[in-house]
């Protein structure tokens, strides 16, 4: 069984701060995905990582594929009240056929 | 980009009754759908992989007999709740992969079960 850990679980920030969110787990991923995921609604694609040491910018946020595609970061800039909910990485084994979704880190950012 | 129809969004339903939720793929076949369950609080578990004209594989831990799932069509993929009890209560959410584009989520449906 794969098991992607996040860290931290919660964290609740001051607007304008920066924080980074850690995916890990002692598997090996042909690609990672990040999600957000609002309350009562389905998760929400942010990015796709497939290479190791892979970096993708989006916007404010930073994504990072680790060397060794066991683990990813999520870094976020400047934190914005809208970037508060349920962040997901979602791991991609060899064989391509599913995804399992790491234990979710849950943001808030305070005006 | 890919679209995942889920339905209903919500149900409440009787202890001992059965609840049949809908996930549609609109504009794309899928021949492969995926059914989670979203606890309060909590991440996102894999039940099972729902394959077209096949048995689902289910994860381990989840009864197939009480998660039916009947995946008859291309862009239809179906789970039943059999016998719900209160426990069953959750966030049931389904997804599907189209080529490239990556996995896309249904928006989910809150089950109560009173």
């Amino acid at each position: 069984t794969q098991l992607l850990e996040q860290s931290p679980q919660f964290l609740s920030i001051q607007e304008g701060e920066n924080l980074t969110v850690y995916c890990n787990s002692s598997s090996v991923f042909s690609s990672l995905q990040w999600y957000r995921q609002e309350p009562g609604e389905g998760p929400v694609l942010l990015v796709t990582v497939v290479t190791g040491g892979e970096v993708k910018k989006l916007k404010r946020l930073t994504f990072q594929f680790g060397d060794a595609r066991k683990d990813s970061s999520l870094h976020i800039t400047a934190a914005q009240p809208g970037d508060t909910g349920l962040y997901l990485c979602a791991g991609e084994g060899s064989s391509a056929s599913k995804i399992i979704f790491g234990s979710g880190t849950r943001l808030s950012i305070r005006p | 980009g890919a679209v995942v129809s889920q339905h209903p969004s919500r149900v409440i339903c009787k202890s001992g009754t059965s609840v049949k939720i809908e996930c549609r793929s609109l504009d794309f076949q899928a021949t492969t759908m995926f059914w989670y369950r979203q606890f309060p609080k909590q991440s996102l578990m894999l039940m099972a992989t729902s394959n077209e004209g096949s048995k689902a594989t289910y994860e381990q831990g989840v009864e197939k007999d009480k998660f039916l799932i009947n995946h008859a069509s291309l862009t239809l993929s179906t789970l039943t709740v059999t016998s719900a009890h209160p426990e069953d209560s959750s966030f049931y959410i389904c997804s599907a992969k189209r080529g490239s584009e990556g996995y896309t989520f249904g928006s989910g449906t809150r089950l109560t079960v009173v």
